[in-house]
């Protein structure tokens, strides 16, 4: 079957780092995207992989290694606004948008 | 960016009652569309795929005629729950996909709709 894994929640500082990861195993990819969603609200679009590396967007980043199934959400000087459900989704072979269940982010001052 | 709306944005109804919600592409024209429902801390589930002037594909799992799925024209598809029960009570997502979007983010969310059956 198709999963995507990624931890359910993370507590971070203010103004830190941190790196939200997702493993995934699909039949065959097409890319991978990171959205922001807040609680009550839809998705946002943050980010897209289909090749291998870092993909850089002001504060945040977003890396993928296709060889291990293996992507990371980075988040830089963080704030409070960013205190979110950060989703992990993968395009498979027949174009399919798979989902994570999404990463609970908490920041504390 | 292109732009989705939806309406309502909640609803309360009585069980036994149907709902109708709508989404729209408000400066695209979306030939389809996808609705989504999320339970408190859960992810999205993809529910159907909606393709104007034909009928929508459903995932497993979903009643058709329980969520009717309308889409009449390339900026409005419809989501109609029958015959709602308390266990249908959810945040309804659409999303939009143009037809000719070569960017990477190919699906416009709409706000979501709360549906709170009683």
């Amino acid at each position: 079957g198709q999963n995507i894994d990624q931890p359910t929640e993370m507590t971070a500082t203010e103004g830190a780092i941190v790196q939200i990861n997702c493993t995934y195993q699909t039949s065959g990819f097409n890319g991978l995207f990171w959205y922001q969603q807040h609680a009550g609200e839809a998705p946002t679009f943050l980010s897209y992989n289909v090749l291998d590396g870092l993909e850089e967007k002001g504060r945040f980043s977003s890396f993928l290694s296709r060889s291990k199934g293996y992507s990371y959400l980075l988040l830089k000087e963080l704030q409070m606004k960013d205190s979110a459900s950060y989703l992990c989704a993968v395009k498979d072979s027949n174009y399919q948008l798979i989902w994570g269940a999404g990463t609970k982010l908490i920041i504390k001052p | 960016g292109a732009v989705v709306s939806q309406h309502p944005s909640r609803v309360i109804c009585k069980s036994g009652t149907s709902v109708k919600i709508e989404c729209r592409s408000l400066d695209f024209q979306a030939t389809t569309m996808f609705w989504y429902r999320q339970f408190p801390k859960k992810s999205l589930m993809l529910m159907a795929t909606s393709n104007e002037g034909s009928k929508a594909t459903y995932e497993q799992g979903v009643e058709k005629d329980k969520f009717l799925i309308n889409h009449a024209s390339l900026t409005l598809s419809t989501l109609t729950v029958t015959s709602a029960h308390p266990e249908d009570s959810s945040f309804y997502i659409c999303s939009a996909r143009p037809p000719d979007e070569r960017g990477p983010n190919e699906q416009f969310f709409g706000p979501g709709t709360r549906l709170t059956v009683l």
